[in-house]
């Protein structure tokens, strides 16, 4: 079963602090792995994507790494800033029958940073 | 770039009443766009996938008597919930896809929050 599992579920942090999320997952065949950011009440926002033959990808303070051997991904956050509470969703694009996508998504992170 | 629209960003109804979902790309051009469910403190669940000049693909569970997608242009997709009930309160996204990436990018809109009384 396609399944991607994320952890920590939450993380509150103090602002300036860094920080890493955690994503494993059981999909096949694999096409490429995202991270997004999600505010409250908001659409999902793409930090960064991925795939099979990336190791790493940054972008400003987030930078994300891919170990498609171990299916394991991480989200490090630097330089933590209020800004930054939101939920971070890890998302994995299985390729489909006509060369079509299906997204499996994660539950999220639940990030506070604090002052 | 790559800027999704969503109207309206909040929507109350009573129960039995329809509701229309707007969702347009306002600077490209979107072949297929999808709409998604999400419930609180629960992963985004695609709903259907929309093809301009096409129908609808929807993802099993889902009923497309209940949930009508038209997608007439390539700027705009419409969802209507037909005879809301309580339980189809939920907080519905779309995204759009533009043409020639392989399926790479999906941009998302805000979002609407439906509420049915």
């Amino acid at each position: 079963k396609n399944q991607v599992e994320q952890s920590p579920q939450s993380l509150i942090i103090l602002e300036g602090k860094n920080c890493t999320l955690q994503c494993n997952y059981t999909v096949s065949p694999f096409s490429n792995l995202r991270w997004y950011k999600q505010d409250t009440g908001r659409g999902p926002v793409s930090l960064t994507i991925m795939t099979f033959s990336e190791n790493t990808k940054s972008n400003g303070r987030y930078t994300a790494t891919l170990d498609a051997d171990t299916k394991q991904s991480s989200l490090h956050i630097t330089a933590s800033q209020l800004s930054d509470s939101a939920s971070y969703i890890c998302v994995v694009s299985s390729r489909r029958a006509g060369n079509n996508r299906k997204l499996i998504w994660g539950l999220g992170t639940s990030l506070a940073v604090n002052p | 770039g790559a800027v999704v629209s969503q109207h309206p960003s909040w929507v109350i109804c009573k129960s039995g009443t329809s509701v229309k979902i707007e969702c347009r790309s306002l600077d490209f051009q979107a072949t297929t766009m999808f709409w998604y469910r999400q419930f609180p403190k629960q992963s985004l669940m695609l709903m259907a996938t929309s093809n301009e000049g096409s129908k609808a693909t929807y993802e099993q569970g889902v009923e497309k008597d209940k949930f009508l997608i038209n997608h007439a242009s390539l700027t705009l997709s419409t969802l209507t919930v037909t005879s809301a009930h309580p339980e189809d309160s939920s907080f519905y996204i779309c995204s759009a896809q533009p043409p020639l990436t392989g399926g790479y990018e999906q941009y998302f809109g805000p979002g609407t929050r439906l509420t049915v009384t």
